[in-house]
This record gives C-alpha cells, sequence and structure tokens, in this order.
C-alpha cells in the first residue's frame, strides 16, 4: 500500500521559534497533501489542503502567515509553525489521496515551552 | 457544513464481547463514509468506507459498518473483539461539495480485556 512519512515524530523548541514539519509520500506521487491538527480527545481538524505548484488552501479560522505551507514536489510537503507559541502545542497529522483512499502520516508531536 | 459525532469516547470490552461504534453525521446530500483506526504508537488506517452501492460494507480484521440513510448513521461493528482491537477509531465523512476533504468525529477508544 502507499506509505507517508512524517518527520520529525517529535519536536520540543522555544516559545518564539519556527519548526518545520515534512510529509512525504514514499512510494507515490501527490498533487494534494492535507494538514490535521489533533488535540488531546478531540477530533483531527483539517488546517489546510497543500497544492503542488500553486498556493495551498487554508480552511476557515487557520492562519496562513502562523502556519505556512509548501508544497515542494510531488512528494513532499512542508508545514512550519512560525513564531511558535505554548497554544500551537498539538498533534499535527499529514495525510495523501491515493488510489481513492487518503493515507496517512504517523504524526508529529509539538510541544512549544 | 457537514459534522460527525460519535456517541462513545471510551468504550471498555471484554474478549468475545460484540462491539458497536455510533456514528452520526449531518449532511443532508450524497456522503462518503468512512471508518479509520489508530493502534497505540501507529498513524491511522483505513478499516473500511462506503462510497455507493450496498449499504452493508465489510471492512478488513472482520469489522463491518452499516450505512442507514434514514438515520445519517455508519455504526461500526465486530461480532467478537480480540485484545488486539484495542485502538481508537474514527468516523469520517466527505462530500463533493465540501471538495471530497475528510470531516472527523471525535474518536472512540476502544479498550479490550483479555
Amino acid at each position: 500500500g502507499a506509505v507517508v512519512s512524517q518527520h520529525p515524530s517529535r519536536v520540543i523548541c522555544k516559545s518564539g521559534t519556527s519548526v518545520k514539519i515534512e510529509c512525504r509520500s514514499l512510494d507515490f506521487q501527490a498533487t494534494t497533501m492535507f494538514w490535521y491538527r489533533q488535540f488531546p480527545k478531540q477530533s483531527l481538524m483539517l488546517m489546510a489542503t497543500s497544492n503542488e505548484g500553486s498556493k495551498a488552501t487554508y480552511e476557515q479560522g487557520v492562519e496562513k502567515d502562523k502556519f505556512l505551507i509548501n508544497h515542494a514536489s510531488l512528494t513532499l510537503s512542508t508545514l512550519t509553525v512560525t513564531s511558535a507559541h505554548p497554544e500551537d502545542s498539538s498533534f499535527y497529522i499529514c495525510s495523501a489521496p491515493y488510489d481513492n483512499e487518503q493515507f496517512f502520516g504517523p504524526g508529529t508531536r509539538l510541544t512549544v515551552l | 457544513a457537514q459534522s460527525v459525532s460519535q456517541h462513545n469516547h471510551h468504550v471498555i470490552l471484554s474478549e468475545a464481547a460484540s462491539l458497536e461504534l455510533g456514528c452520526n453525521y449531518s449532511y443532508g446530500g450524497t456522503v462518503n463514509l468512512f471508518w479509520y483506526v489508530q493502534y497505540p504508537g501507529q498513524h491511522l488506517q483505513l478499516l473500511l468506507k462506503y462510497f455507493s452501492g450496498d449499504p452493508l460494507v465489510k471492512g478488513i480484521k472482520g469489522f463491518e459498518a452499516e450505512f442507514i440513510k434514514s438515520k445519517f448513521s455508519f455504526n461500526l461493528r465486530k461480532p467478537s473483539v480480540q485484545w488486539s482491537d484495542t485502538a481508537e477509531y474514527f468516523c469520517a465523512v466527505s462530500t463533493m461539495e465540501y471538495g471530497n476533504k475528510l470531516v472527523f468525529g471525535a474518536g472512540t477508544i476502544l479498550r479490550v480485556k483479555s
């Protein structure tokens, strides 16, 4: 089956710094990837749709300048959390569609001190 | 916009017990429905999906789900659970109107006692 990887799996950073999270489709190409955020005991919330070669599409309420998305190639999308604050601490998950199904990465646990 | 509700956040069962996890969605049009599972320390995996046709869908590992349009429901069932079914289960819906993006329920944590 299709495999999606994320790096890093965990990151701890200081408040005010920026953190980059990578999402890769390992054995297929993805013109679109999705970024989700999951709070404890809550659902996955779609943050944005990453589009290869064009701007990302953000969901309502998601700050574009805060969560920068770059879809650099057909196998890589990056999410950069800029000027991170403790309230940005969360579990970030990406997914990519393949053969009418969404394949999810293992997630990245971000902790902002 | 569509939404998904899952009735129980925590379910504890003994091995061999039957399982039913509730899922209801709010959307009046055509929907695609999914159940995902997340085992401890692993990423989300698709259990089963419904696009059209037979409303009783069979998935992997003995799971099945029934789409009841009149009730806006897509409950997940398994006749006899195993300890290895301990995981978190997410119901999700997508629609063409919403660009086929997945909208997830809050998840149900299932713990199976051996």
